[in-house]
């Protein structure tokens, strides 16, 4: 069965330093997202993709935080000086365009920031 | 502002027992509705979904009730097992650009033996 990938599963990374967090969505999507979820607390919006530019964004998604489709299956997350409170799993998901499809989510990167 | 909600953050089943998990929301353009299943470490899994123009659906030991008079949704788990425990989602697609899912805060089912 099709699945989305994220690498690593792990990153610890000092405070003010630049991450690069990897996803794979499924091969035949075309929305691709990415969610943040603070231990303990709920799933966040924080970008979604099609087309190969930002479709909507939250206020979480601030000028440090970036995406990028490098290639044909490649799908980033780049925070560029990670803070704190930076600290949480951040899950890709992809959709395909079928109208009202659910999306399936990655494992999971769980970030530490120190 | 728009948001979807959980009514009861923790819920302490029998095995055995049938399960309800309720979700309530706000936004009357949501459209599509999803219930995720989130275990510990891992990734949000798809259980089942549902239109609004749907009043009810059912999946394998799952059915999704929703209400859109009073903006309620609902899971219902049927002879819950001791692998249903987990924390579960409902998710909202309000036809936003990009088809953003908003999600709930979560209800954590614990099964117990």
């Amino acid at each position: 069965e099709p699945e989305v990938t994220q690498t690593p599963s792990h990153q610890v990374t000092q405070m003010g330093q630049e991450v690069i967090l990897r996803c794979v969505p499924i091969s035949n999507h075309l929305y691709f997202y990415w969610y943040r979820q603070i231990l303990g607390q709920k799933v966040e919006f924080l970008v979604s993709f099609y087309n190969n530019e930002i479709s909507e964004k939250s206020e979480i998604f601030d000028d440090q935080f970036s995406v990028e489709r490098p290639d044909g299956s490649n799908f980033t997350l780049k925070i560029r000086s990670t803070k704190l409170e930076d600290s949480a799993m951040y899950f890709c998901a992809s959709r395909s365009d079928r109208v009202d499809t659910e999306a399936f989510f990655g494992q999971g990167t769980r970030l530490t920031v120190v | 502002g728009e948001s979807v909600g959980l009514h009861l953050p923790t819920l302490s089943v029998q095995e055995g027992d049938n399960s309800i998990i309720n979700c309530a929301y706000s936004n009357s353009a949501s459209d599509y509705f999803i219930w995720y299943k989130q275990e510990s470490g891992k990734g949000p899994q798809f259980i089942i979904d549902i239109r609004s123009n749907m009043d009810k659906r059912q999946g394998q030991r799952v059915t999704v009730l929703l209400n859109k008079t009073v903006k309620h949704l609902s899971l219902q788990i049927a002879a819950t097992q001791p692998g249903d425990s987990a924390v579960y989602f409902c998710a909202e697609n309000g036809g936003d650009a990009g088809n953003m899912l908003t999600f709930g805060g979560g209800t954590r089912l614990m099964v117990k033996p």
